[in-house]
């Protein structure tokens, strides 16, 4: 069964410092991950993604995200964070060979951005 | 382009009431979906289409109906609300590699 973990119910950081957020996954074949960033009463924003290629994925608002195979991870990083990066983050995946192409989601991670 | 809208915004609804939820995409997708959101949980999948006059099962289907007879709308139906079915909703749809959310329904059963 496919599966998103995200470890940290929440990060803080302060503004200026590095963030991470952690995701793992356990799904069957090569995976589809995304990330995406919910604002307070607010729809969910899409990040960015990973589907085939560089291992590094660039995303909007200066996010990165790093999938790593071997470790079956897919951490959301940013060099510098803001405090307008204060929201509820979600992990999810897509199993290649799943017809529905439906989304499985982590349970979120707030990340605080501390001024 | 509104892209995925989602009607009501919020609802308080009593044990027992009925409702219907309304999203709708202009960007003539054919695959939606349905999820709830609750505290800690994620989002998790009740119901979803891959076309026109198709439906099926997700995760969390239980107290739930769905119909999609316009390829533009995905109804989710409570036909009698219980107070574990207060949660946020959200439909998306499907481009390519790519689900886009509407804004959400904040549904209150008491």
């Amino acid at each position: 069964a496919q599966s998103v973990a995200q470890p940290e119910d929440q990060v803080n950081v302060a503004e200026g410092n590095p963030l991470t957020v952690k995701c793992t996954y356990s799904v069957s074949g090569n995976p589809y991950l995304f990330w995406y960033v919910q604002y307070p009463n607010r729809g969910l924003q899409f990040l960015l993604k990973y589907i085939t290629g560089d291992n590094l994925v660039k995303g909007s608002y200066g996010f990165e995200a790093e999938f790593n195979k071997s470790q079956t991870s897919f951490h959301l990083k940013k060099p510098s964070a803001l405090v307008s990066d204060s929201a509820l983050y979600f992990c999810a995946v897509r199993a290649p060979m799943d017809s529905s192409y439906k989304l499985i989601f982590g349970s979120g991670t707030r990340l605080l951005v501390r001024p | 382009n509104a892209g995925v809208t989602q009607t009501p915004k919020f609802r308080v609804l009593k044990t027992g009431q009925s409702m219907t939820l309304l999203c709708a995409q202009d960007m003539n997708h054919e695959y939606m979906y349905w999820y709830r959101q609750d505290p800690g949980m994620g989002l998790r999948l009740i119901h979803y289409s891959v076309g026109e006059g198709t439906t099926a099962k997700g995760e969390v289907p239980d107290g739930y109906n769905v119909s999609r007879l316009k390829k533009q709308n995905f109804l989710l139906g409570l036909e009698s609300a219980a107070p574990s079915q207060t949660s946020v909703y959200f439909c998306a749809s499907r481009a390519g590699t790519e689900a886009f959310f509407g804004q959400g329904t904040r549904l209150t059963v008491v």
